[in-house]
């Protein structure tokens, strides 16, 4: 069984600031591990992946996250926060074999103020 | 390279209506998988299916729900005689043919539905 918790339904950063969302998984078999962002209205947009190869994952849009298996957390950052970022950010796990299905956490939704 | 196409974007059904939900993965893709999403909740798994077979449905509730993936045309999650609680968010993803390995799932724009 699998499972994602994120800490924080809602997260404020001040434009520039550092972003953090926090992401913990569960799983009895090694994972695969995703993040995706969601705008208003529109569907998830692939941020990065975690496939069991570097453990230090960089994405798009200047984001980046860490596997740490000993702490089973898979945490999001960003330097600098840009207006643009203001989002809902979804983790997810699943399994690394054959099909496997996305197990999401309920989301942050990050908040940027100028 | 269009992306996962979905439609109708926004359906509203009254309760005891039909709803049918239309899933255009990209080219190149063979394989679906329908996710909903409850308001302020992440995304629930449904069901994965290929051309003509249903994978894995293990996350389709028993009744009223079913989903086809027919070999020429869209995907098709219909739910018959629809209730308020069955109003959400229905995503479909896709992603390619590739043995052996779990590979990235595509998402659509959704379709939000609400039932009256």
């Amino acid at each position: 069984a699998q499972s994602v918790t994120q800490l924080g339904s809602h997260v404020s950063v001040s434009e520039g600031a550092l972003v953090l969302l926090r992401c913990n998984y569960s799983s009895s078999v090694p994972p695969y591990l995703f993040w995706y962002v969601q705008y208003p209205n529109q569907g998830l947009q692939l941020l990065l992946k975690y496939t069991s190869a570097a453990t230090l994952v960089k994405g798009i849009n200047g984001f980046e996250a860490e596997f740490k298996k000993s702490e089973t957390s898979f945490h999001l950052t960003k330097p600098s926060a840009h207006m643009s970022d203001a989002a809902e950010y979804f983790c997810a796990v699943s399994g690394n074999t054959g099909f496997q299905k996305l197990v999401f956490g309920t989301g942050t939704r990050l908040l940027v103020s100028p | 390279n269009a992306g996962v196409m979905q439609n109708p974007r926004h359906l509203v059904r009254r309760r005891g209506q039909e709803a049918r939900l239309r899933c255009s993965p990209m080219k190149g893709h063979s394989h679906v998988y329908w996710y909903r999403q409850l308001p302020e909740e992440g995304l629930k798994f449904m069901v994965y299916l290929q051309k003509e077979n249903i994978i894995d449905e293990s996350g389709m509730p028993k009744e009223r729900f079913s989903a086809e993936f027919p070999k020429e045309g869209p995907s098709i999650l219909r739910i018959q005689q629809v209730v308020r609680g069955d109003s959400a968010a229905y995503f479909c993803a896709s992603s390619p043919l590739r043995t052996g390995s779990t590979d990235t799932q595509y998402f659509g724009p959704g379709t939000r539905l609400t039932v009256l």
